[in-house]
């Protein structure tokens, strides 16, 4: 049971825009960077997203971050068929002492 | 470029044990802590833990027993976990994922390791 809990699934058209929420805590979130990851059907996890907003080398800037205050949100735009994957929030838990993974999203294009 | 090679899948019995090697190359293996990360099947991500690289020292996550231990071998630049006494929840896929220390993200991964625990 992750302290972080996505929504299971968003979808949109292709062109269209996509949020993926991630709500915490002031013991995560609140007070830690914050990652997103994606995961294409039957592959590697792949780093989207780190220290909230910044994308690695290679990641097209359709893919965005943002977080204020204890909640974190992916946003994709320009929806592509090959963005249909699972998305995780994942960041630091102090209280936990562990580092914790959203539930996961999956994002399907209509 | 960075890449983390994992060992091939796994068929065990219960009460067996596993040993799945990561090897590093692309870097310098010191650099960068190894996390493991487990993924059962059509389940989400689960941090196990992570050692240090430096010093050796592994961390464990929570809940996760003593069946785990994580290791090294730097001359060799591979990071091991081993489960023992493998009971059938522990299937999953495990991923190896680098991390600078203190960082709050998991750069690069490798391909994942199979294991599947059935009598």
């Amino acid at each position: 049971q992750s302290v972080l809990t996505q929504p299971p699934s968003v979808s949109a058209a292709p062109g269209q825009k996509v949020t993926i929420s991630c709500p915490g805590s002031s013991s995560n979130i609140g007070n830690h960077y914050i990652a997103w990851y994606q995961q294409l059907p039957g592959t590697v996890p792949k780093l989207l997203i780190y220290d909230n907003n910044k994308r690695p080398s290679g990641i097209p800037d359709r893919f965005s971050g943002s977080k204020s205050g204890t909640s974190a949100t992916l946003g994709i735009t320009g929806l592509q068929t090959g963005d249909e994957a699972d998305y995780y929030c994942a960041t630091w838990d102090s209280s936990l002492n562990t580092y914790v993974f959203g539930t996961g999203t999956k994002v399907t294009v209509l | 470029q960075v890449q983390l090679l994992q060992s091939g899948s796994e068929l065990k019995k219960p009460g067996a044990s596993v040993k799945v090697s990561c090897k590093a190359s692309g870097y310098t293996f010191t650099t960068y802590a190894m996390n493991w990360v487990r993924q059962a099947p059509g389940q989400g991500l689960e941090w196990m833990g992570w050692i240090n690289t430096n010093t050796g020292n592994p961390t464990y996550g929570q809940g996760l027993t003593g069946r785990f231990v994580f290791s090294l071998d730097t001359s060799v630049s591979t990071a091991y976990l081993q489960i023992s006494s493998l009971e059938p929840e522990d299937t999953a896929v495990y991923y190896c994922a680098t991390a600078i220390v203190g960082s709050t993200h998991l750069d690069y991964w490798g391909q994942g390791t199979l294991v599947t625990v059935s009598s």
